[in-house]
């Protein structure tokens, strides 16, 4: 399996505040994705990154914004959090070489806005 | 634009039994892929089988096996001799192979439940 990791993987947090997640890969993948998973409607793609500094937005990217310093890491920031950001958070990374046409995924972060 | 559509949100067998998932898709590529994920009640989004557009031939893993038909854009999972490790979500999804681009397009996904 890629070695991607999330943090942190639960939080809780009140309307208005910031919120930062991470993603953090071993693979050196060059693509990078934060996907939220909401009933009914499967993941969406908030945004992506497809190089150091390179980023683009998704179909859900109101109210979030990202950040990519270096290779490895992927920040998704909630600036001021609000009650329908609810939801579960995947990062995921995909290689865009040598052949492998699968993107692999973090374990998710729960995130809940009270 | 890519759209993937899962017309049922869920379905049960019983254990050992053979079912089919169902899923469309619309894209006006001829270079993509579609994707069967399974998703377990930890969350883990785990690929379950891959299919790129231009192999004819259907893919199969073992107990999964897809049924590709381009022309109707149907991407259907026969999952055979059901385990009730089998229970979980399960999302198809359609890449499209195009640099610069690549994003995953996800259906809604369907909750199978495997009895006992």
């Amino acid at each position: 399996d890629a070695g991607i990791t999330q943090s942190p993987r639960h939080k809780v947090t009140e309307t208005g505040t910031p919120v930062t997640l991470r993603c953090h890969q071993t693979e050196n993948h060059r693509y990078m994705y934060w996907y939220r998973q909401d009933p009914g409607h499967g993941l969406r793609l908030i945004h992506y990154s497809y190089g150091v500094k390179d980023t683009d937005k998704g179909e859900v990217s109101d109210g979030y914004s990202v950040s990519r310093s270096k290779t490895e890491d992927f920040l998704l920031t909630l600036e001021s959090a609000t009650s329908s950001q609810t939801s579960v958070y995947f990062c995921a990374t995909y290689p865009g070489q040598g052949g492998i046409y699968e993107q692999y995924f973090g374990p998710g972060t729960r995130l809940t806005v009270t | 634009a890519q759209t993937v559509t899962q017309s049922q949100p869920e379905m049960s067998v019983q254990e050992a039994e053979t079912v089919t998932l169902s899923c469309t898709y619309d894209t006006s590529e001829n270079n993509y892929y579609l994707f069967w994920y399974k998703q377990p009640p930890s969350r883990q989004m785990i690929l379950v089988i891959r299919q790129e557009a231009y192999k004819q031939q259907n893919a199969t893993e073992n107990r999964f096996s897809v049924n590709f038909q381009k022309a109707a854009k149907s991407f259907s999972l026969k999952i055979s001799d059901s385990q009730l490790g089998d229970t979980a979500m399960y999302f198809c999804a359609l890449l499209r192979n195009q640099g610069g681009s690549e994003k995953l397009v996800f259906g809604k996904g369907m909750k199978l439940t495997v009895n006992p």
